[in-house]
Formats: structure tokens, sequence, C-alpha cells
């Protein structure tokens, strides 16, 4: 079945600091790859995504490829801010139309951002 | 635009107790789905629908029970509550098609003495 792996956290860095929160997947066939981000008390809010190899998805200064000979999608940003604080979730759904709504999620990875 | 609204936020029951976590969406959406987020896990997959009068199972179903009566509505039955079902619920839509991100409510943080 499908399967993501995030890299563990919590991931805490300074402001202006750059950041990378490794995703790895294993599927069949092409899959659809999303980052979402939760805010302290809130839903998940979709950051960014990405539905065929080599593909760039991008959103707010973050950017995520689609490696599909790596199997991975690793999101990063060049300047983090106190606002960047959340907890990230790397997902994935099946091609095509089968997704039906049905996401795999990875584990979430905590970031805190200091001033 | 409300998008996905969960009532209620914050729920607490004994075991053996029964509830249903509400969930509604003004988008039109064809597919809704709900999942369980515990810590360390992400978030899985408890029960989906496709469409009005269609639901089917997700990775852990066992415990919940749901029904959709109309494309608006989807909630989420817990028949005899369990600690195991202590968890933050959530529901979330989405079109139906090429795969299209989901939208999420707020949420409901379920605690089961």
């Amino acid at each position: 079945g499908n399967s993501v792996t995030q890299m563990e956290g919590p991931v805490t860095l300074s402001e202006e600091a750059f950041l990378t929160i490794n995703c790895t997947y294993t599927a069949t066939g092409y899959p659809s790859l999303f980052w979402y981000v939760q805010y302290p008390g809130e839903g998940l809010q979709l950051l960014l995504k990405a539905t065929k190899a080599d593909d760039k998805g991008s959103n707010k200064g973050f950017e995520a490829t689609y490696r599909k000979e790596t199997t991975s999608f690793h999101l990063e940003k060049g300047s983090v801010q106190v606002s960047d604080s959340a907890v990230y979730f790397c997902a994935l759904s099946d091609s095509g139309g089968t997704s039906y709504g049905k996401l795999t999620f990875g584990q979430g990875t905590i970031l805190t951002v200091h001033p | 635009n409300a998008g996905v609204t969960q009532t209620p936020k914050f729920q607490v029951l004994k075991t053996g107790q029964s509830m249903t976590l509400q969930c509604a969406q003004d988008m039109n959406h064809e597919y809704m789905s709900w999942y369980r987020q515990d810590p360390g896990m992400g978030l899985r997959l408890i029960h989906y629908s496709v469409g009005a009068g269609i639901t089917d199972q997700g990775e852990v179903p066992n415990g919940y029970n749901v029904s959709r009566s109309t494309t608006e509505d989807f909630p989420l039955r817990l028949l005899s509550a369990a600690p195991s079902q202590t968890s933050v619920y959530f529901c979330a839509s989405s079109r139906s098609g090429v795969p299209s991100p989901l939208h999420f409510g707020n949420g409901t943080r379920l605690t089961v003495t």
C-alpha cells in the first residue's frame, strides 16, 4: 500500500534560516503529492502540490519538486519567518481520478521559528 | 463562505457513551472524508464518501459509522466510545475528478475517559 515518511521533528530554526523538511513516499503508479500546513488550533491547509514527475509546486516562498527517481518531495524555504511556525504534513493521493478524496499522510513535522 | 464546518470543537465522553460528530460543507463537493490525528501518526482515514448515499471504509473504520444522506452533510457516529478513540477528528471535502486538494474543517478534539 501507499506510505509517506517525513523527517522526524521537531525542527527549531532562527528567523531567516534555510528550511528543508524531507519527505519520501512509496506508491504504485504516479501519485499526486501535496504539502499541507496546520497552524495551532486549526485544520490543515494546502500549501503546495505537484501532480507529475519533475513538477515544482510553490507557494508563500515554499517549494517542493516531485522527484520520481528518488521518490521524494522535500519541502524547502530560503528564509523562514516566525509566522511559519506550524506543523507540516507531506501527503499523496492515487493518480488519475481514483483518489476519491483519500490521502495518505506522513506523520507531520513540527517547525518552530525563533526571532 | 464557511467552507467545512465541524461541531462540536471539544467533547468529553465516558467509556461506552455514544455521540455524533457533525460535518457540513457549502462548496458542493462530491467527496467527503473523516480523518483522525494522533501524535506521531499523522492523519489516518476513517471513512469516506464519493457522493450522497455512498460511503466506504478507510484505514481505521472500527468503532465508527457514517452516512451521507445529502451532499452537504457527513456525520461521524461513535457507537460505544473507547479510550482508544481519544483523538482529534477532521472532516474534509474535495471535488471529484483529477486529484483535488482537500478542504479541512477546524477539527473536534475528543477525550474518552
